[in-house]
């Protein structure tokens, strides 16, 4: 258990629709990542957020975006879906910049989307 | 963007034989790390790697960041059963809390 927690585990709705993906942190750690896993793209970084701001973006689509609450929570939300947004979407946390373990970022157990 | 190769694609190996796999980048990282992923699961964090020629060990598992900072390997000894699963490699461009590229993805399988 890397203390990294997401909800739903699974989801699965149609075309067209909204969701709304939720990651809690490890304890104590400031930097929420996340990212998408599809088999013909691998592990893709979509963006992160460091206490509240935005920090990086990636390859995220326009159709999707997240936010860091002030209790360090995340959410992703994926808005117009398409099929080819099924995906497994992980969050990850990491403590903060740093140097030494500071980097190491510890992923939750993902949220399997399924569009139909 | 980025892209971090790592082969081999899949091994299928039998049991109690030593197991090694590596990732190439065409740009320099400070940062390397192996993770493995089970199916259906998050990848777990396996061995972190900050220093150019730095050698690393966890378990059975041993790691190394190459020297010029664009390749890394994993070895597994004695491999077991629960080795089983997909292994990535993963850099970091900058230090201090920054995305990773991933690799492709090596699948290990083991026969018993």
């Amino acid at each position: 258990d890397s203390g990294v927690t997401q909800t739903p585990k699974h989801l699965i709705t149609a075309t067209g629709q909204r969701v709304t993906l939720r990651c809690s942190p490890r304890s104590g750690d400031l930097s929420v990542y996340w990212y998408q896993q599809s088999l013909d793209q691998g592990l893709q970084f979509l963006i992160q957020y460091y206490n509240g701001e935005e920090r990086a973006k990636g390859n995220i689509l326009e159709r999707f975006s997240a936010q860091q609450f002030p209790d360090l929570h995340s959410e992703l939300n994926l808005s117009s879906l398409e099929l080819g947004d099924s995906a497994l979407y992980f969050c990850a946390s990491s403590v903060a910049y740093g140097t030494g373990g500071l980097d190491e970022q510890f992923f939750g157990p993902g949220t399997r989307l399924t569009v139909l | 963007g980025q892209q971090l190769n790592q082969s081999p694609q899949s091994m299928f190996i039998q049991e109690g034989e030593d197991v090694s796999m590596n990732c190439t980048s065409s740009s320099i990282f400070n940062t390397w790390l192996w993770y493995k992923q089970d199916p259906g699961e998050g990848p777990v964090l396996l061995i972190a790697l900050y220093k150019a020629g730095e050698l690393t060990s966890n378990g059975r598992l041993t790691a190394q960041f190459g020297i010029t900072r664009k390749d890394s390997f994993l070895n597994i000894s004695a491999s077991i059963p629960s080795d089983v699963g997909i292994y990535f490699c993963a850099g970091q461009l900058r230090r201090g809390a920054q995305k990773l590229v991933f690799g492709q993805g090596t699948r290990l399988t083991i026969n018993p």
